[in-house]
């Protein structure tokens, strides 16, 4: 099983700053098959980037993605009020499909 | 536009069989790009994967739960179902259903709104 470890635990950032998140896996991720979610409270996950760095339809350029085999990072360029959020890594490199345990973007 | 709308019972009692079933809207079950999944979320914690199923009734489970879960797809209603069998208090979650591509791309790209299921007598 692929272990994901995301840090930190919680980010306490102010609007218009940048957020860096990481993504560690415990082994090499096949083909850079990973992907980011973000899930607000009461919300179901929100598909943001998939092959490590390919934002998904709809998602603004502030949110990019990169990293290969074991580290991978999300980055949001400028918060907005809306990035508020859980943000998941997910990886589907492997037959198991595994998930980090998530960072908390809050505002400071 | 693609819609997943999940039904199911919000209680469910220890050593009983929990039952979902998520309704497609605008997309087929059918479509041969796609597999079919569930992942659940315990109260305040992250998210785990169920097990996926393709329209060919083809399908894939987490090895963790693989001795409880059955899924299956009615291609004739365009949904497709979780049983989750023995059920305990660890198995107290939001269940979402989720669609992911086929193929290497699996990454889950439209989801069901969740449904709180808790185990409780």
């Amino acid at each position: 099983e692929v272990v994901l470890t995301q840090s930190p635990g919680t980010l306490s950032l102010s609007p218009g700053e940048g957020a860096t998140l990481s993504c560690r896996a415990s082994q090499s991720v096949t083909s850079n098959f990973l992907a980011w979610y973000q899930q607000k409270p009461g919300q179901a996950p929100r598909l943001l980037i998939h092959g490590a760095s390919r934002r998904a339809t709809g998602i603004p350029d502030r949110f990019s993605g990169s990293g290969s085999e074991t580290d991978f990072t999300l980055t949001i360029s400028r918060l907005e009020p809306e990035d508020f959020a859980v943000y998941y890594c997910q990886q589907y490199g492997s037959s198991l499909w595994t998930f980090g345990q998530g960072t908390k973007v809050d505002i400071k | 536009q693609l819609q997943l709308q999940q039904s199911g019972p919000g209680l469910v009692k220890p050593w009983e069989t929990l039952p979902l079933t998520c309704t497609v809207s605008g997309g087929s079950v059918t479509n041969a790009n796609y597999y079919w999944g569930w992942v659940r979320q315990p109260p305040g914690k992250g998210l785990e994967w169920i097990g996926s199923l393709y329209y060919s009734a083809s399908t894939y489970y987490n090895p963790s739960l693989k001795s409880r879960v059955t899924m299956s797809i009615d291609t004739s209603k365009n949904q497709f179902s979780l049983k989750l069998s023995s059920v305990t208090a660890a198995d107290t979650a939001v269940y979402y259903c989720a669609r992911h591509g086929s193929g290497w791309l699996h990454y889950f790209d439209s989801w069901g709104q969740g449904i709180l299921v808790t185990v409780s007598s």
